[in-house]
């Protein structure tokens, strides 16, 4: 079974730019989830989303935004970069939303802004 | 809100030596527990975790935590470490409050394990 696929792996933008990045979850996952790992700030919570719902969101500013599709895969978006929004950015998947459930993390993006 | 804190940003340790990886958390209400892997450009893989029952829980390659409810800590072991374990081990939290599998992760301890 195939595991998360985020794509693009590496994705360079300037500042005032805006990204996409994608998440593909493992088949039959309907829940997936996204995190911010940053050196300085470690792991964030970004948004979860189960159903095309969002169940739950991070403390992160409007510009981060994210959304679920029929098929489980998610994008998430973030508009007017900034130099902070550096970042690997980590999708999770797993088969609901119950609390506990286990997490299967993608390999990631890694997002620079110049 | 929860809050988690690994006391030890970076454990050195020769191979076949045990390790202990600290973590506490501080939280209000009850919370799950977890340790989560990291290997070099990888994303994260899931070690064990704790819901409920016995306190002491074992994991995949060895690895082993036990959780102490009075000192709010959930701290990793393993008896003899391999090169192989060199990476990231995060540990994290979510509550039982959360409709959710939204995890509270602490700053990672960075496991070096030398020859």
């Amino acid at each position: 079974k195939a595991g998360v696929t985020q794509t693009p792996r590496y994705l360079i933008k300037t500042r005032g730019q805006q990204v996409t990045l994608s998440c593909s979850p493992i088949s039959g996952h309907r829940s997936v989830s996204w995190y911010q790992q940053t050196p300085g700030q470690g792991l964030q919570f970004l948004f979860e989303y189960f159903s095309e719902t969002q169940r739950n969101k991070g403390n992160f500013p409007g510009r981060f935004s994210g959304r679920q599709f029929s098929n489980s895969r998610s994008e998430m978006n973030v508009s007017t970069l900034e130099l902070g929004d550096s970042a690997l950015y980590l999708c999770a998947s797993s088969l609901g939303p119950a609390r506990g459930e286990k997490l299967f993390f993608g390999s990631g993006t890694q997002l620079s802004v110049l | 809100a929860q809050s988690v804190t690994q006391l030890d940003s970076q454990v050195p340790v020769f191979e076949e030596a045990p390790v202990e990886l600290r973590c506490n958390y501080s939280s209000s209400v009850s919370v799950y527990l977890f340790w989560y892997v990291q290997y070099p450009n990888q994303g994260l893989q899931l070690l064990l975790k704790y819901l409920s029952g016995s306190t002491l829980v074992k994991g995949i390659n060895g690895f082993e935590a036990e959780f102490n409810k009075s000192q709010t800590s959930f701290h990793l072991r393993k008896p003899s470490v391999h090169i192989s374990d060199t990476a990231e081990y995060f540990c994290a939290v979510s509550d039982w409050d959360n409709a959710g599998n939204m995890l509270t992760f602490g700053g990672g301890t960075r496991l070096m394990v030398k020859p």
